[in-house]
């Protein structure tokens, strides 16, 4: 079966701060890789998908960034965090050549920045 | 634009039955999924519709109708575990990796 791992679940970090969130997938190959922000009562917002290793494509202009090592292993980062930045981060991946092509959450990290 | 509307809030009382509504309009059309998140949780994966009619699951169900823009989940015997919030999301057509959200609907379950 397939899970998704996504850590830390908690961070507080001050303005001005590097920031770095990993997730990783495991029991699938080549799987399309996503990033979310969740602000609160707000729907989701897309920040970043990756179809491949190295590919990624950005959906808000921010000073975030992505980055995607291996296939299965997706970063988000930060040079200087901003208080705008806090929120609840949510890592998803679905299979590359599915249909439906659902998507299915890591656990989330919800970000404080003070 | 694209756009995606639910209520806000909604409350039902236990052993019930709810309906959640969600229309939309964008550009196209691929496929309408909704997930439930609890507090402070992740989504998780409910239903999807891609042709019109109704989607049966358990106690969950959810229908579409394309030309209406329109769907809505169905939740049965409700229970106080589905006190969350019920996200729609649609796919449109132009994008097979996108998916525009809604901003949820609250349900809050009484005894």
């Amino acid at each position: 079966s397939q899970t998704i791992h996504q850590w830390p679940a908690t961070l507080v970090q001050p303005v001005g701060s590097p920031l770095s969130l990993e997730c990783t997938v495991e029991g699938t190959s080549n799987p399309n890789l996503y990033w979310y922000r969740q602000a609160a009562g707000r729907g989701l917002q897309l920040l970043f998908y990756s179809v491949g290793i190295g590919q990624i494509s950005s959906e808000v202009p921010q000073n975030l960034s992505a980055s995607r090592p291996q296939d299965r292993q997706f970063i988000l980062s930060s040079k200087k965090l901003l208080l705008s930045d806090s929120g609840f981060y949510l890592c998803a991946w679905s299979y590359s050549r599915a249909a439906k092509n659902i998507q299915y959450f890591g656990a989330g990290t919800r970000l404080s920045v003070l | 634009g694209q756009n995606i509307d639910q209520p806000t809030e909604m409350t039902a009382t236990e052993g019930a039955i709810v309906q959640i509504n969600c229309t939309y309009q964008t550009s196209g059309f691929n496929g309408l999924f909704w997930y439930q998140q609890h507090a402070g949780e992740a989504p998780t994966f409910l239903s999807y519709n891609v042709l019109d009619g109704l989607e049966e699951k358990g106690r969950f169900s959810s229908f579409l109708s394309r030309s209406k823009g329109y769907s809505y989940l169905l939740l049965k015997e409700l229970q106080m575990k589905d006190s969350a919030s019920y996200l729609c999301a649609v796919r449109a057509q132009d994008s097979n990796y996108q998916l525009i959200w809604g901003a949820g609907t609250k349900l809050i379950i009484k005894p």
